[in-house]
């Protein structure tokens, strides 16, 4: 069975510098997610991506967080300049469309130090 | 964000009984709901889904109620297995304008359910 494919499993960044998640939607998806899961917390939205550009974002998703399609095949969360609070689990997701759930990759541990 | 809440953090439950998982939403523009499962370090698996012209939807041994009245939505997992172990999540989309949604979820905080061998 196709799978959202997420690397790498844990990122250890130092404060302050730039990190980049990838993720690798099912291939004929159309819809495609960032969520996020700080320790003990709720699974929380970030932005969605839809046609090529971002079709909604959270309040989360300030102007430190970007993501690009590239290649038509990868899909990357970047963070400009990472805090200690942006530690969490980062879960991409992806979609065909109408009412078809969404199918989470396996996410990506991002410790910041 | 408490549009959607699963109240109880955790369920234990002897292996062959029924799990009974609930969740409630206050939010009434919502008209789908999906239950998910997590295993640790692992993301979360898509269960089962049910649309609100329905009031129930079976796939196995999962079935998933809704009440819309009461803003409820129950899992009944018969009869559980220790592989059932795991968090559970209800989540939400909105109801897009026009009939699309780009379809963002909002999650209830989970419950662990453990099932006893």
């Amino acid at each position: 069975e196709p799978e959202v494919t997420q690397t790498p499993s844990h990122q250890v960044t130092q404060m302050g510098q730039e990190v980049i998640l990838r993720c690798v939607p099912i291939s004929n998806h159309l819809y495609f997610y960032w969520y996020r899961q700080i320790l003990g917390q709720k699974v929380e939205f970030l932005v969605s991506f839809y046609n090529n550009e971002i079709s909604e974002k959270s309040e989360i998703f300030d102007d430190q967080f970007s993501v690009e399609r590239p290649d038509g095949s990868n899909f990357t969360l970047k963070i400009r300049s990472t805090k200690l609070e942006d530690s969490a689990m980062y879960f991409c997701a992806s979609r065909t469309g109408g009412n078809q759930p969404q199918h989470f990759g396996d996410g990506t541990r991002l410790s910041i130090l | 964000d408490q549009q959607v809440k699963q109240n109880s953090p955790s369920l234990s439950v002897q292996e062959g009984r029924i799990s009974i998982l609930n969740c409630d939403y206050t939010n009434s523009m919502f008209d789908y709901f999906l239950w998910y499962k997590k295993y640790p370090a692992e993301g979360p698996t898509f269960l089962i889904s049910i649309s609100s012209i329905k009031d129930k939807n079976e796939d196995g041994r999962f079935t998933v109620f809704l009440n819309k009245s009461a803003k409820h939505l129950s899992l009944h997992i018969v009869p559980s297995q220790p592989g059932d172990s795991a968090v559970y999540f209800c989540a939400a989309p909105p109801r897009g304008a026009g009939g699309t949604s780009y379809g963002k979820l909002t999650f209830g905080q989970g419950t662990i359910l453990t099932v006893h061998p």
